[in-house]
């Protein structure tokens, strides 16, 4: 299967840490994606990582890539309460298939 | 401001009666997707429009139909629904099909069957 497995399923820290969740995958992608899913709510894109990229920055997020280990990784930096959601990745090789998530709690 | 629109939030039917989820979009996608999601589960496709041209996963059950009238609306059809189907339906667009796109996700449709 070419779903993604995020790792950990569930993850409580404080405010102000980092928080790293990991994703692993089966098969050859075009890219890598990640979504945070608000509760009850609708995905939000967070990042877009090609296959030729190793990394890739936005605001307080940052993503990795590895291909040869079929892995990628997000990490959120100063976490905020706002932060807790869960965070999906999707893997894309010719269409989306989602992983099964991390329930990120950030306490205030 | 351009986004993607479910209707309604939630929906509550009865087992085995016909319902209609609706999805509108601004963006002027080529593409819409629908989503189920039950409860601490990935999304997971049910079929897609590109452009007129339907899509079907080979897993959706016949159960499940789709109506895409133009390019701003798409319907999700469950013909009798089960227990089985409450979940959260998810519609999405992108512009390109499948690869290479990121995809815009409307709030979603809570279903319950009763």
């Amino acid at each position: 299967s070419q779903q993604g497995e995020e790792d950990p399923q569930a993850l409580s820290i404080q405010e102000g840490e980092n928080a790293t969740m990991n994703c692993s995958y089966k098969t050859s992608i075009n890219n890598l994606q990640w979504y945070r899913q608000n509760s009850g709510r609708g995905l939000v894109h967070l990042i877009l990582i090609r296959s030729n990229e190793r990394e890739k920055h936005s605001g307080r997020l940052r993503v990795t890539l590895d291909t040869s280990k079929k892995s990628s990784s997000l990490l959120i930096t100063a976490s905020r309460a706002a932060d807790t959601a869960s965070y999906f990745c999707a893997t894309d090789g010719g269409k989306l298939v989602f992983g099964k998530g991390t329930k990120l709690t950030v306490n205030p | 401001d351009a986004m993607v629109i479910q209707n309604p939030r939630y929906q509550v039917t009865q087992f085995g009666k016909p319902v209609t989820l609706s999805c509108s979009q601004t963006l002027n996608h080529n593409v819409m997707y629908w989503y189920q999601q039950k409860s601490s589960q990935a999304p997971k496709l049910l079929f897609h429009y590109y452009d007129k041209d339907f899509n079907n996963e080979a897993d959706t059950p016949d159960n499940f139909q789709s109506r895409r009238p133009n390019t701003s609306f798409c319907f999700l059809d469950i013909r009798s629904p089960g227990l089985g189907d409450a979940a959260m339906y998810l519609c999405a667009t992108s512009r390109v099909a499948g690869g290479v796109g990121t995809q815009y996700f409307g709030p979603g449709t809570r279903l319950t069957v009763l």
